[in-house]
């Protein structure tokens, strides 16, 4: 079984404070994803990257980077924390042309 | 408009019956369709994913897509309880495979013994 690791479940951070929000893979997945999950509006891709060191915009990239300097693991960063990036954010991982798996997700509020 | 529709509910339904959860979407260029299922403060779960049209069976499960309506459906037979989750339905174009998945809001199911 995929196992999607990340490693907070529940986070409280101060307005304007640098987050890092990390995942870890077991099953040597090309493919690595940030979304972020919100009532209402659903998955939305903030990230993802198909390789070491590659990483391509989703849709709502502004606020946010990654890093993936391992194959098994992509971190996402928040370079100051706003109260509009409170929301339950989802990293899941996947081969080519294989559906997504998913963690289960890190909540994080800003306050 | 959404790309892709889906009714929140709650769907409420005794157990042991037949749930029909829908999603309608508007890109015609859609060809990988997934429904993925989410228990409470957990992650996704994929259920079932096809490809193009047609049905697809997985025990009391069944996908459904009928591309000249843009409408795919999942059908539960004898509902359990533990099926009580909010399902999410996703879809992606040929081109971009399951890189840029769209997915609808969710549809929470309620099984009452």
């Amino acid at each position: 079984d995929v196992k999607v690791t990340q490693s907070s479940r529940y986070l409280v951070k101060r307005t304007g404070e640098k987050v890092f929000l990390e995942c870890v893979q077991d099953m040597d997945h090309e493919n690595m994803f940030w979304y972020r999950q919100d009532p209402g509006l659903g998955l939305r891709l903030i990230y993802f990257s198909y390789d070491v060191k590659m990483k391509e915009k989703g849709d709502i990239p502004e606020g946010y980077s990654v890093s993936r300097e391992k194959k098994e693991r992509f971190s996402l960063i928040l370079e100051s924390a706003s109260t509009n990036q409170t929301s339950m954010y989802l990293c899941a991982s996947s081969l080519n042309n294989s559906p997504l798996h998913f963690g289960n997700g890190t909540r994080l509020t800003v306050t | 408009q959404k790309e892709v529709e889906q009714d929140p509910g709650p769907l409420s339904v005794p157990e042991g019956a037949i749930v029909s959860l829908n999603c309608t979407y508007s890109n015609s260029a859609f060809q990988y369709f997934m429904w993925y299922r989410q228990y409470s403060r957990k992650g996704p779960e994929l259920l079932m994913y096809t490809y193009s049209s047609g049905n697809k069976e997985d025990g009391r499960f069944t996908a459904q897509v009928d591309k000249s309506s843009k409408y795919i459906s999942l059908f539960i037979r004898d509902s359990q309880p533990s099926d009580s989750a909010t399902y999410l339905c996703a879809m992606s174009g040929g081109d971009t495979g399951f890189q840029k998945l769209v997915f609808g809001t969710g549809t929470r199911l309620l099984v009452s013994p």
